[in-house]
């Protein structure tokens, strides 16, 4: 069975905070590696999708970044909003369709 | 459609009442999948429709579960004889499946209650 694990489980942080979290994976049969931002009472929305090893990739105050060796993603926020409070998804695709989800980073930032 | 549509947004029965729930993916979207979260639990992978190929059901979690894609479009989840254990929100998505590197489009699920 694949594991993804996510940490920290969840984190508040005060308004303007930078913040960051991790994505953990197996490393063998890696297809990609996905980030998705599910607010309360709404769908859960991708932000990234990676497939190479040393990938950066951002999204205006949100930046992740990507190592396919050793198996984990970092997600980065910036000068955190209360906006931005949000269970944090990483998924690991490890075939042409099948996705394995972590847990989640639950982040509160307190204006 | 704009976006995955789900219907019920929110299902109450009570225990060993047969339920279904409805997806409506994006137009042209080959691939959908099912996923339900339990509480405290992270998206638990149950089944996955791509075109006319056979599903891959390796997910659902016993025999009560059952799913269908019809026209390969709109897909239903039947869950017979609900248990307590069943509760959590199910939530569908689809994906043009042309790449390997596509993203998933989520509904906004179904919050399943079995009292």
């Amino acid at each position: 069975i694949l594991n993804v694990e996510q940490s920290p489980q969840s984190l508040h942080v005060q308004e303007g905070d930078s913040t960051n979290f991790t994505c953990s994976f197996p490393s063998s049969n890696f297809y990609a590696l996905h980030w998705y931002r599910w607010e309360t009472a709404k769908s859960p929305e991708a932000l990234f999708v990676m497939t190479l090893n040393g990938d950066e990739k951002k999204k205006g105050r949100i930046s992740a970044t990507l190592n396919t060796k050793e198996g984990y993603s970092y997600l980065y926020i910036k000068g955190s909003q209360p906006e931005d409070s949000a269970t944090y998804l990483c998924a690991s695709q490890w075939s042409n369709y099948k996705l394995t989800f972590g847990k989640g980073t639950l982040l509160t930032v307190n204006p | 459609g704009a976006g995955v549509s789900q219907s019920p947004s929110n299902k109450v029965t009570e225990k060993g009442k047969d339920v279904e729930l409805r997806c409506d993916p994006i137009s042209g979207h080959t691939a959908l999948y099912w996923y339900r979260q339990s509480l405290g639990q992270g998206l638990e992978f149950l089944i996955y429709f791509q075109g006319n190929s056979a599903p891959d059901k390796s997910g659902l979690p016993s025999d009560r579960f059952s799913a269908e894609r019809t026209g390969g479009s709109v897909s239903t989840l039947t869950i017979q004889r609900t248990q307590q254990e069943d509760s959590a929100v199910y939530l569908c998505a689809s994906r043009l499946a042309q790449n390997r590197n596509e993203k998933l489009f989520f509904g906004s699920g179904t919050q399943l209650s079995v009292l």
